[in-house]
């Protein structure tokens, strides 16, 4: 069970713009960055959004990030082919066991 | 650009001690978030716990007990030890770097099984 909560799916057509959330609590979402990252089959994750809506070069403007409160979104506009990966959310989370970094169960996105 | 790469064994037998190294070249081991992560198969990515540049370490909950993470600065090394591996233990392992987790190594499958 993930302390951050995604839908384990999501699907778009090429063009279309999709949102993938990310829900949390005061301890990490609430309190920390967001980040998000997309991971390719067979492929390590990469880092593809972070600080909420900030992206690292070479990264798409076609991606954005927001946040309000304890959630978190993803979104993605003019959907490609080659977008179809599995996106998870990440925030530091200020705990009682110090801080540890919290993730989403990844969302897979067919396209 | 920072190159992280994560080697050791593949294959662990229960109850034994796995051992992981992550060599890194392009930045130094004395700067940053030096972090941990593995995947089992099919599954999503599970935090591990960090080093920072000052030796402070963190674990995550789910091995917290088992587990040791430290840095060889002279070697540009970071490590990993979890102590009695059981099957559950059967994934990727990545090793990654800095606060926003930036760069991630290309992670080695570790298999725990007799």
């Amino acid at each position: 069970q993930s302390v951050l909560t995604q839908p384990p799916s999501a699907s778009g057509t090429p063009g279309q713009r999709v949102i993938i959330s990310c829900s949390g609590s005061s301890s990490n979402i609430g309190s920390n960055p967001v980040n998000w990252y997309q991971q390719l089959p067979g492929t390590a994750p990469k880092l593809l959004m972070y600080n909420i809506d900030q992206r690292p070069s070479g990264v798409p403007d076609r991606f954005s990030g927001s946040k309000s409160g304890t959630s978190a979104s993803l979104a993605i506009s003019g959907l490609q082919p080659e977008d179809e990966a599995d996106y998870y959310c990440a925030a530091w989370d200020d705990g009682l066991d110090g801080r540890n970094v919290v993730f989403g169960g990844g969302t897979k996105l067919t396209v | 650009q920072v190159h992280l790469q994560e080697s050791g064994p593949g294959l662990v037998k229960p109850s034994e001690t796995l051992s992981l190294t992550c060599t890194v070249s392009g930045d130094s081991t004395s700067t940053s978030y030096w972090i941990w992560i593995r995947q089992p198969p099919g599954k999503g990515l599970e935090w591990i716990g960090y080093i920072y540049n000052n030796g402070k370490t963190n674990y995550g909950p789910s091995l917290e007990n088992r587990v040791t993470i430290s840095l060889d600065t002279s070697k540009n090394q970071l490590s990993l030890k979890v102590l009695s591996v059981t099957a559950a233990d059967t994934a990727v392992y990545y090793c990654a770097r800095g606060f926003s987790i930036d760069d991630w190594g290309q992670g080695t499958l570790v298999t725990v099984s007799s």
